[in-house]
C-alpha cells in the first residue's frame, strides 16, 4: 500500500517557467513533509519542508504548498532552470512517532527545456 | 568534504554471497538510517540508529538483513546469502539529532547487482 504518491512519472517544462511537482498522501498521522531532488549517481538531497501547522514554505525558487484536508502537497519552482533537471522525491513521517524514517514517493523526473 | 560516504559504491555480487556494506554519517551525528531503492521506486526505510542503539529495524526484509552502528558512528549493512531480488541502491542517511524535522543528509548510495 502506497502511502505517499507521485502519480507524474515525468513532467517537461520550458526554462523561465513554472514547474508543479504533486504529491498525495493517504496516512493521515503525517504531519511533516519534505521535498528531496536526486541527480543520477548520487544520493538525494534535501530542497524544502513543511510541518501541517503551515499551508506554504517558501525558499527562493522553490515554495511548497500544503492542502492537509485534501492530503496533498505540490512543490512550485519558479523560474524553473536547466540545472533544476532532476527526480523530485516528496516524502512525509510523523512528528512525534520515535522513530523518524521517512516514508517516499516513487518520484518525478522534471526535465527543463533550454 | 564532511557529507555521508558510503563504500563500495558498486558491488556485483553471486547469488548466495554475502556482502557487507559500509556507512561513513556526517561526524556527530545521532541518528543514523539506512534505505533501499530499487529501480524505479523511491528509498525504502530498512532501520534506524539513534547512537548505538537500533530502534527500528522494522523495514528490514528478511533475517538475512543485518545492521549495525556499534560505536555509534560507522554502521554497516550485511547482507547474508544474496538473492537477486537484493539488487538495489543502499542508501545511507544520518541527521543531526533524533527529531523528526532535522533533515536527513544521504550518502551517494551502494549499487549492489546480485548476479
Amino acid at each position: 500500500d502506497q502511502q505517499v504518491k507521485q502519480n507524474s512519472p515525468s513532467l517537461s517544462v520550458q526554462e523561465g517557467r513554472i514547474s508543479i511537482l504533486n504529491c498525495d498522501y493517504t496516512n493521515s498521522m503525517f504531519d511533516y513533509f519534505l521535498w528531496y531532488k536526486k541527480y543520477p549517481a548520487e544520493g538525494p538531497t534535501f530542497l524544502i519542508s513543511i510541518s501541517s501547522i503551515k499551508d506554504k514554505n517558501e525558499d527562493g525558487r522553490f515554495t511548497v504548498f500544503l492542502n492537509k484536508s485534501a492530503k496533498h502537497l505540490s512543490l512550485h519552482i519558479v523560474p524553473s532552470q536547466p540545472g533544476d533537471s532532476a527526480v523530485y522525491f516528496c516524502a512525509a513521517t510523523p512528528l512525534f512517532s520515535g522513530t523518524y524514517k521517512y516514508i517516499f514517493g516513487t518520484g518525478t523526473r522534471l526535465k527543463v527545456l533550454a | 568534504g564532511a557529507g555521508v560516504s558510503q563504500s563500495p559504491r558498486y558491488k556485483v555480487a553471486k547469488r548466495g554471497q554475502d556482502v557487507a556494506l559500509r556507512c561513513d554519517p556526517i561526524s556527530g551525528h545521532v541518528s543514523l538510517f539506512w534505505y533501499q531503492q530499487a529501480l524505479g521506486q523511491g528509498p525504502e526505510f530498512l532501520t534506524y540508529f539513534q547512537n548505538e542503539a537500533q530502534l527500528d529495524k522494522s523495514g528490514l526484509p528478511s533475517d538475512r538483513f543485518f545492521a549495525e552502528r556499534p560505536e555509534g558512528s560507522v554502521s554497516t549493512l550485511k547482507i547474508q546469502r544474496t538473492q537477486q531480488e537484493d539488487s538495489a541502491v543502499y542508501l545511507c542517511a544520518s541527521s543531526p539529532q533524533d527529531r523528526a524535522t532535522d533533515t536527513q543528509y544521504f550518502g551517494p548510495g551502494t549499487r549492489l547487482t546480485v548476479l
